[in-house]
């Protein structure tokens, strides 16, 4: 099957700092790619839609000048938490679709836990 | 997107069928029943979808009423590592389209 990556698994910064977190498509092409929130004991929670060479669709919500989403390539999207904060200590996932039009799956990756001290 | 309702917990005995019921009343014609599982602190792993027609594959097998206003995944012989938590969710057959995650069901597998 299709396989999303992620890279860091997790990460652990200070608050106040940028962390970016990479999702990468390894064996197809991903026109759109999606990006969760998880909190302890909670469901996924939908951030954003990010389609390749346009600017990422944000969930009602959502800051987008926080939570910066570039799709620059078919294989690559990458979620920046900028000036991070205790508050945004979460897991993140990132989804991909294979190909385009209908019944196509998602795929996941394996989620990158965010640590805010 | 329509809404679905899982009961939030289930138990199994390893060996058994796992049946875990999911109701999407509002669901619309053009929406399929998807399911995916979460295992502790991984990604989710899509299982199966269906419109209208019963399905089955490697993993489970699906369930639809004919009125697709409730639908049954079914783990025919269930393992410990099936423990996890399984969300039915209903969504357009389009690749664009969001998965919105509801509550699921939190199924503990048990020897």
């Amino acid at each position: 099957g299709a396989v999303v990556s992620q890279h860091p698994s997790r990460v652990i910064c200070k608050s106040g700092t940028s962390v970016k977190i990479e999702c990468r498509s390894l064996d197809f092409q991903a026109t759109t790619m999606f990006w969760y929130r998880q909190f302890p004991k909670q469901s996924l929670m939908l951030m954003a839609t990010s389609n390749e060479g346009s600017k990422a669709t944000y969930e009602q919500g959502v800051e987008k000048d926080k939570f910066l989403i570039n799709h620059a390539s078919l294989t690559l999207s990458t979620l920046t938490v900028t000036s991070a904060h205790p508050e945004d200590s979460s897991f993140y996932i990132c989804s991909a679709t294979v190909g385009a039009g209908y019944y196509n799956e998602q795929f996941f990756g394996p989620g990158t836990r965010l640590t805010v001290l | 997107d329509a809404k679905t309702t899982q009961p939030p917990s289930m138990d199994c005995a390893e060996g058994r069928a796992a049946n875990l019921p999911c109701n999407h009343s509002t669901i619309s014609g053009n929406e399929y029943v998807y399911w995916y599982r979460q295992i502790h602190s991984q990604g989710p792993q899509y299982i199966i979808h269906g419109l209208k027609n019963n399905e089955t594959n490697e993993m489970a097998s699906l369930i639809i009423t004919e009125d697709r206003k409730s639908s049954t995944l079914i783990l025919p012989h269930a393992t410990l590592r099936d423990t996890a938590v399984y969300y039915c969710i209903v969504r357009s057959g389009l690749n664009t389209d969001k998965l919105i995650f509801g509550t699921g069901t939190r199924l503990q597998v048990f020897p």
